[in-house]
């Protein structure tokens, strides 16, 4: 079946404009994880709903960045104001049940950002 | 703290098998180990993931050692679309995986 799908895959902004970068689950997968990837690092945990409810948020850099997912399937993530240091990869997960031990996560292509 | 540790770097010659260490000491009783690859332009790929013993799928093998503070990943013949970051996570049930750098793999023909 159709993967996590994330768009826009590239995404430019000028510096303080906002942005919305959208991902889709896996039809059916109860949660939902964002990370920020940085380049040459790896991947950073944001923030993780389980259904519509956002149980963890302690990933959020700062309070320009906000994440929804409304009606527990399609999520967005939210960055007001861009900074240059906002530039990065944003991947987004899902996972069958609730992320508990064991289970896989299953990740998109991300968006990679720009901000000039 | 669910750190792992990796080289950062590994070479491979075409068709010959790899393995690639993590050590994650800090391990205990139910936390599971996961292995995923990412290559160029494109989000972490799951590989393998493991508990105690030792499992085998299509694209791989994990070696996890008998106190479960160290394991290993085989790919047993290395081909150039095996090139990529290869991270192993140390899952101990907190839902957010924890990635290091991981290791960068290069196959070469």
């Amino acid at each position: 079946g159709a993967g996590v799908s994330q768009s826009p895959r590239y995404k430019v902004a000028k510096r303080g404009q906002d942005v919305a970068l959208r991902c889709d689950p896996i039809s059916g997968h109860v949660s939902l994880f964002w990370y920020q990837q940085a380049l040459g690092q790896g991947p950073e945990f944001l923030t993780y709903f389980q259904n519509e409810a956002q149980l963890d948020k302690s990933g959020l850099p700062s309070d320009r960045f906000f994440a929804e997912r409304p009606e527990g399937s399609v999520s967005t993530l939210k960055i007001q104001r861009t900074q240059q240091e906002d530039s990065a990869v944003y991947l987004c997960a899902s996972t069958q049940e609730g992320g508990g031990v064991g289970e896989t996560q299953y990740f998109g292509p991300g968006t990679r950002l720009l901000v000039l | 703290d669910a750190k792992t540790t990796q080289p950062n770097s590994m070479e491979s010659n075409e068709e010959e098998p790899v393995h690639l260490p993590c050590n994650h000491s800090t391990i205990s009783g139910t936390d599971y180990i996961h292995w995923y690859r990412q290559l160029p332009s494109q989000g972490p790929e799951y590989v393998i993931h493991g508990l105690t013993s030792n499992v085998n799928n299509r694209m791989a093998s994990l070696a996890i050692a008998e106190d479960r503070k160290s394991s290993t990943l085989i790919l047993h013949r290395a081909t150039l679309r095996d090139a990529a970051v290869y991270y192993c996570i140390h899952d101990s049930g907190t839902y957010k995986y924890i990635f290091g750098t991981g290791t960068r793999l290069k196959v070469l023909a």
